[in-house]
């Protein structure tokens, strides 16, 4: 099986540009989160995707938003980027359906640089 | 809320020494418990996870991990690490009530393995 597909895996953006990353999940798997990670803050929830709805959200602006699509694929958008964006967004699938049993497969992840 | 506490950001050891990484996590609720690995330039892999039943988990790699309810933690061992085992990892905890996806994670230990 393939694993989990990120794209980019590395981009450079300015202040106040919009960003779309993209994650294909493994086959079959429904579920796909969103972290990101920076040294700072470490590794934080962005949002959660099952069957294209939202089911669990972080703390994160409104500027981060998401979408996943009817093939489990999915989006994330960050819009007017700040330097405080850059980090590694890294997505994560999972065939689970309830409570957090089961295991987060990650793909390798999308560098952003916001200069 | 739920939190987690890696108590050492950085372990060097050298290589055939037996290792510990120690996690305490908190929260008013039953949680699920994760140790990941993360190589350079790579995602996150899950070592090992407790759900339920016996306390000591024993994951990929060699390595293992034990919950203490009574103490809050899930420190992980290995008996004796190799090279390869140069990386970084998170302990990580899910509420069972959870929808799925939401991982809390600590900040990480960064395992420095020497010859």
């Amino acid at each position: 099986k393939a694993g989990v597909t990120q794209t980019p895996r590395y981009l450079i953006k300015t202040r106040g540009q919009q960003v779309t990353l993209s994650c294909s999940p493994i086959s079959g798997h429904r579920s796909v989160s969103w972290y990101q990670q920076t040294p700072g803050q470490g590794l934080q929830f962005l949002f959660e995707y099952f069957s294209e709805t939202q089911r669990n959200k972080g703390n994160f602006p409104g500027r981060f938003s998401g979408r996943q699509f009817s093939n489990s694929r999915s989006e994330m958008n960050v819009s007017t980027l700040e330097l405080g964006d850059s980090a590694l967004y890294l997505c994560a699938s999972s065939d689970h359906r309830g409570p957090g049993t089961g295991e987060l497969f990650f793909g390798e992840g999308s560098r952003l640089t916001v200069l | 809320a739920q939190s987690v506490t890696q108590l050492d950001s950085q372990v060097p050891v050298f290589e055939e020494a037996p290792v510990e990484l120690r996690c305490n996590y908190s929260s008013s609720v039953s949680v699920y418990l994760f140790w990941y690995v993360q190589y350079p330039n790579q995602g996150l892999q899950l070592l090992l996870k407790y759900l339920s039943g016996s306390t000591l988990v024993k994951g990929i790699n060699g390595f293992e991990a034990e919950f203490n309810k009574s103490q809050t933690s899930f420190h992980l061992r290995k008996p004796s690490v190799h090279i390869s085992d140069t990386a970084e990892y998170f302990c990580a905890v899910s509420d069972l009530g959870d929808q799925g996806g939401k991982l809390i994670f600590g900040q990480g230990t960064e395992l420095s393995v020497k010859p």
